[in-house]
């Protein structure tokens, strides 16, 4: 049974430029939280998707939005990059009603 | 101030030493998690707990709802060990303490 897939592993940016990162939560899981990690830092929750609609947000500006698909995957959209954007973006799933989460390996992003 | 809070920041241990990594939250939470992440990123779920104590191996975690405070130990440590080990807790949303850094020396 695969676990959380993230793609890509490792991507490069221009500052200004649009950038989608894509999860495929594990099986069985139907809700996906995504977590933006900046060098030496904790996690920072983004927002997270559940029945194709954004349930929660953390503070985070309108240029990072998201979208859940009805397979239960999510995108992440980050839009006019800045260099503060470059960060490890973690994607996790969960079964709604449930606390287990899985995570990904992540998404290394780099704006240059 | 953040929401969660853990000590120490950095740890070096020689292999076989007993460990203990403490975690302190100020939010009301359902669950407390603890996390293992590895150099280039992926995290493994290693506890999550409402109350009292889960063993895994030579893991053990223990919650104090009360004092909102929890540890995690590791036993017989080992040089596998060395890794970052990071603290969460599940309220309205996700929170996540900095981490800590553990190497631990043959």
């Amino acid at each position: 049974d695969a676990g959380v897939t993230q793609s890509p592993t490792h991507l490069i940016k221009t500052r200004g430029q649009q950038v989608t990162l894509r999860c495929s939560p594990k099986s069985g899981h139907d809700t996906v939280s995504w977590y933006q990690q900046a060098l030496g830092q904790g996690p920072q929750f983004i927002f997270q998707y559940y029945e194709e609609e954004e349930r929660q947000r953390g503070n985070f500006p309108d240029r990072f939005s998201g979208h859940q698909f009805p397979n239960y995957s999510s995108e992440l959209n980050v839009n006019a990059l800045l260099l503060g954007d470059s960060a490890l973006y973690l994607c996790a799933s969960s079964e709604t009603g449930l606390q287990g989460y899985t995570f990904g390996s992540g998404t290394r992003l780099t704006v240059v | 101030k953040n929401e969660v809070e853990q000590s120490p920041q950095n740890l070096t241990a020689q292999e076989g030493e007993f460990i203990t990594i403490n975690c302190s939250y100020s939010v009301g939470i359902s669950a407390l998690h603890w996390l293992q992440q590895h150099p280039g990123g992926g995290i493994v779920s290693l506890f999550m707990l409402s109350s009292g104590k889960k063993k895994h191996g030579r893991l053990i975690a223990t919650i104090n709802i009360q004092e909102k405070h929890s540890s995690l130990h590791i036993t017989a440590s080992h040089p596998r060990d060395s890794a970052v080990y990071i603290c969460a807790v599940t309220g309205n949303q996700f929170y996540f303490g900095t981490g800590t850094s553990l190497t631990v020396i043959p």
